[in-house]
């Protein structure tokens, strides 16, 4: 069945430093979305791309997926402590039926 | 307010004595699902429903049962719980797998 992986598993960032997080699929996927889940809640939608190539960006988020459509990025400039939480990606299966989640990227700040 | 309400959000209880975790979400969605998270393992779908009286597997059913009834409501059902599934358990609803999902508070469950 399809796989969604993400590296790196943990992420240490110094306040004020720049982090990527991957993230691959096992398969082609319409459209890939990516949630962040704070320190004891529930996963909030970030954003969805869906098309091949597409750049978007929300103040220091950049997502990117890529060209093949089989993996994506999270890029955070400048890490704030706001920022610590655990990132997934996610995206539906061959059959649209089923929406995959990769294995998440908790970061921790350190001040 | 557009939400996704699971109960209760702990529960203790031991193996064997059946239990069941409500989920009710208010946006008339469709696709709803339920999802597992262990550390380490990410979310993992245990089922899922994209629509009334439809309900399929995910990548984790054994040990579950699901109901669609209704739209608003997607129970999760533990029949024989056992400590292998001591979790934090996830609702979710959405218009499909190509629309943003909305989570419900999580369910903490402890099987001894």
């Amino acid at each position: 069945g399809q796989q969604v992986m993400q590296i790196p598993q943990y992420q240490h960032v110094q306040e004020g430093e720049d982090f990527t997080t991957y993230c691959n699929s096992s398969t082609t996927l319409s459209n890939i979305q990516w949630y962040k889940q704070r320190p004891g809640g529930h996963p909030v939608f970030l954003i969805q791309l869906v098309k091949s190539g597409e750049v978007k960006k929300q103040k220091r988020l950049t997502f990117q997926f890529g060209e093949a459509k089989k993996n994506s990025s999270l890029h955070i400039t400048a890490t704030q402590t706001t920022d610590v939480g655990t990132y997934f990606c996610a995206g539906p299966g061959a059959a649209g039926n089923k929406l995959t989640f990769g294995g998440g990227t908790r970061v921790l700040v350190k001040p | 307010e557009a939400q996704v309400t699971q109960n209760p959000r702990y529960l203790i209880t031991v193996t064997g004595k059946k239990l069941t975790v409500t989920c009710s979400q208010n946006m008339n969605h469709e696709y709803m699902s339920w999802y597992r998270q262990d550390p380490g393992l990410g979310l993992r779908q245990i089922y899922y429903s994209m629509n009334v009286e439809v309900t399929d597997k995910g990548d984790v059913p054994e040990g579950y049962k699901v109901s669609r009834k209704e739209k608003r409501n997607f129970p999760l059902i533990l029949e024989s719980p056992s400590p292998n599934q001591t979790s934090l358990y996830f609702c979710a609803s959405s218009w499909g797998t190509t629309s943003p999902a909305f989570f419900g508070q999580g369910t903490r469950l402890t099987v001894v």
